[in-house]
């Protein structure tokens, strides 16, 4: 079976520092896709980066990069230069290509960004 | 482009009741899921629709129904309420095949009482 952890509840962060969040997974399947996304206080769901499990480069998007260590099983997301907007819930999740592009998610962790 | 509708935003039913939640999506995409976020949980597959005509059970199906309507819709329907249900309930589609992100509707926020 597959599964996320996150084994950060919450974390803290000064603005301005970078941050990072860990995500562990567990799966057999040598093709899978990672994914993380922001939940800020108003609920909704903000996709952030993804990676491939064959991709050779850890994917980046801006202030977000994703530390992708596949024989660790790890995809720990990085933050850097952190802002006050950046405060809400993280969720790491996992997809597969067959299996109907279903995913599964991790528990959260929560980045308090203080100024 | 409105991406994923999702409504009502909110609801309050009595232990008992009934009610749908309705999704739409204007992306074309072929895969649709329903999920249900707890407090200090992560997302919780209920449902999903690979295709139009196709619905599976997710992790947590037990008290809801699906209807995969058309390509554009998929509605959740809860039978008979539990205060269990008392949740954040959420849609999301995608394109399976490319490892596409979801894209999710605003969120329904459901209390049973």
């Amino acid at each position: 079976a597959q599964k996320i952890t996150q084994t950060q509840p919450g974390m803290f962060v000064q603005e301005k520092e970078a941050v990072t969040l860990d995500c562990t997974y567990d799966t057999s399947d040598p093709s899978y896709g990672l994914f993380w996304y922001k939940q800020p206080s108003s609920g909704e769901m903000i996709f952030l980066i993804y990676q491939g499990s064959y991709d050779q480069q850890n994917a980046t998007e801006g202030r977000y990069s994703l530390n992708f260590q596949k024989a660790r099983k790890s995809a720990n997301l990085v933050i850097s230069a952190s802002q006050l907007g950046d405060s809400a819930m993280y969720f790491c999740a996992m997809s597969f290509n067959t299996n109907a592009g279903k995913s599964t998610f991790g528990d959260g962790t929560t980045l308090t960004v203080k100024p | 482009n409105a991406g994923v509708t999702q409504t009502p935003k909110f609801q309050v039913l009595k232990t008992g009741q009934s009610m749908t939640l309705q999704c739409a999506q204007d992306m074309n995409h072929n895969s649709m899921y329903w999920y249900r976020q707890d407090p200090g949980m992560g997302l919780r597959l209920i449902y999903y629709s690979a295709s139009e005509g196709t619905t599976d059970k997710g992790e947590v199906p037990n008290g809801y129904n699906v209807s995969r309507l058309n390509k554009r819709e998929f509605s959740l329907r809860l039978e008979s309420a539990a205060p269990s249900q008392t949740s954040v309930y959420f849609c999301a589609s995608t394109q399976p095949g490319a490892y596409e992100k979801l894209f999710f509707g605003s969120g329904t926020q459901l209390s049973v009482l």
